[in-house]
């Protein structure tokens, strides 16, 4: 069974639409985050969810808005998409809000905007 | 924040070889993880080594805290042993994000 899990796997779009990545994580964790990484493979945290409240928010541009409808699901919307924002996504989730647990990633999202 | 870096960011192997992986970071943690990004994007964990020695199969891996920096030693590589190696760290005071070094990039040939 995949622990974490995203969809779509693929996305690719044109500038200026709005799109959404969807998170599913079946662990039983409390806490869950989305990470972008670049064309240059850099790994930078966008968000983070603990019992669906938002505690990590980065500086990223608020045309990203993540949403946690429950512990279990942690979906982010992106709203008149840009060139620069082709990268691959991963949706990962911990046990805890502390920082001592392993985090697990989901398979990524690969966007690529046109 | 805090700095990771990540040596060497390079590296091939001829198949059967061993390496040392390293990863330094400049304030205190208390969480350190290892992953390897195979060549179709997926994050596999390796070790969550905040401190201490952890070894599975050919992989093991050291983490000295108050010297700040942390090894992991790849013994007899495999081809499918290729991809990046990803360093994470959480610092004391950051709450629960995890920064991340650049890696290294391995290629192991056959």
């Amino acid at each position: 069974d995949t622990a974490v899990s995203q969809t779509p796997k693929y996305l690719v779009t044109q500038m200026g639409n709005d799109k959404s990545i969807k998170c599913e994580q079946n662990l039983g964790h409390d806490t869950m985050y989305w990470y972008k990484q670049d064309s240059k493979k850099f790994l930078k945290i966008m968000f983070s969810y603990n019992n669906k409240e938002l505690i990590i928010n980065e500086t990223v541009p608020n045309r990203f808005s993540p949403k946690s409808p429950d512990k279990a699901h942690l979906n982010l919307h992106i709203n008149s998409l840009e060139l620069g924002d082709s990268a691959v996504y991963f949706c990962a989730s911990s046990q805890g809000l502390a920082g001592f647990w392993t985090q697990y990633f989901g398979p990524g999202t690969r966007l690529l905007v046109l | 924040g805090i700095q990771v870096e990540q040596s060497p960011p390079d590296l091939i192997l001829q198949e059967g070889a061993n390496s040392t992986l390293r990863c330094n970071f400049s304030d205190s943690v208390n969480n350190l993880q290892w992953f390897h990004q195979n060549p179709w994007g997926q994050l596999i964990n390796l070790f969550y080594i905040p401190s201490g020695t952890k070894q599975n199969g050919r992989l093991s891996a050291t983490t000295v805290a108050t010297e700040r920096y942390s090894l992991l030693y790849i013994s007899s590589s495999q081809t499918t042993d290729s991809g990046v190696y990803f360093c994470a760290v959480r610092q004391e005071t950051s709450g629960s994000r995890l920064t991340f070094g650049e890696g290294t990039q391995l290629t192991v040939n056959p």
